[in-house]
């Protein structure tokens, strides 16, 4: 059973439309965090979320984590070829605890 | 500071043979995360040190893995003897305590 379920697994859209993928999961997190994945190379980190509610912006991306820290979503406006990539969510249940990722958002964006 | 850096890139090997992925941890990091990452069951987490000392190994999936952390500065997996369905991504990331991780750019694992 995937702790964190992310939805969808596969996106392809145009470049200028918007767009919101989703992290799931029936348990509750400390803090929530959104990853990026292009070939070849290891995740890196776009932003942490720890806060029931929070919502943050990075350009022209929408995080926000839900009231209950159980869920997240990731809303992307305008998208630009640059933003094809893997996202994964990752949660952990404490301070101390290593993160458990989600499958990921597999992104495509067409010029 | 060069990030998380594994070796290497790119390992071919047969079933039966013995595999050692390695990486170099970010300096002064206190954990050290090796992660697996397939397309069926994404990003899993095999083993995690803190201050070289091996906290929680549940992820590793059989006795054929092993993992070790001489110094702060050195980590190996290996996994003998190796078998198809070990291939995989293998990562290695690098953190300070509540501070986010740092991958390595992995080390792609074919066993034929």
């Amino acid at each position: 059973t995937q702790l964190l379920e992310q939805s969808p697994q596969f996106l392809s859209i145009q470049e200028g439309e918007n767009l919101t993928v989703y992290c799931n999961s029936s348990s509750v997190f400390s803090s929530l965090q959104w990853y990026r994945q292009e070939p070849g190379e290891g995740p890196v980190l776009l932003v942490t979320v720890v806060t029931g509610g929070e919502v943050k912006k990075l350009k022209r991306l929408t995080f926000q984590f839900g009231d209950a820290r159980k869920d997240s979503s990731l809303h992307i406006t305008a998208a630009q070829p640059g933003d094809t990539g893997l996202y994964l969510c990752a949660g952990a249940r404490s301070g101390n605890t290593p993160l458990v990722f989600g499958k990921g958002t597999r992104l495509s964006v067409i010029a | 500071d060069a990030g998380v850096i594994q070796s290497p890139r790119h390992e071919v090997t047969e079933m039966g043979q013995e595999v050692t992925l390695r990486c170099k941890p970010i300096s002064g990091h206190d954990y050290l995360f090796w992660y697996r990452q397939t397309m069926m069951r994404g990003l899993e987490l095999l083993i995690y040190f803190n201050n070289n000392v091996p906290i929680d190994d549940s992820g590793m999936p059989e006795d054929r893995f092993s993992a070790k952390m001489p110094n702060a500065s050195f980590s190996t997996l290996k996994i003998q003897p190796s078998e198809p369905r070990d291939s995989a991504v293998y990562f290695c990331a690098s953190s300070l305590y509540g501070s986010p991780l740092h991958f390595g750019n992995g080390t792609r694992l074919t066993v034929t």
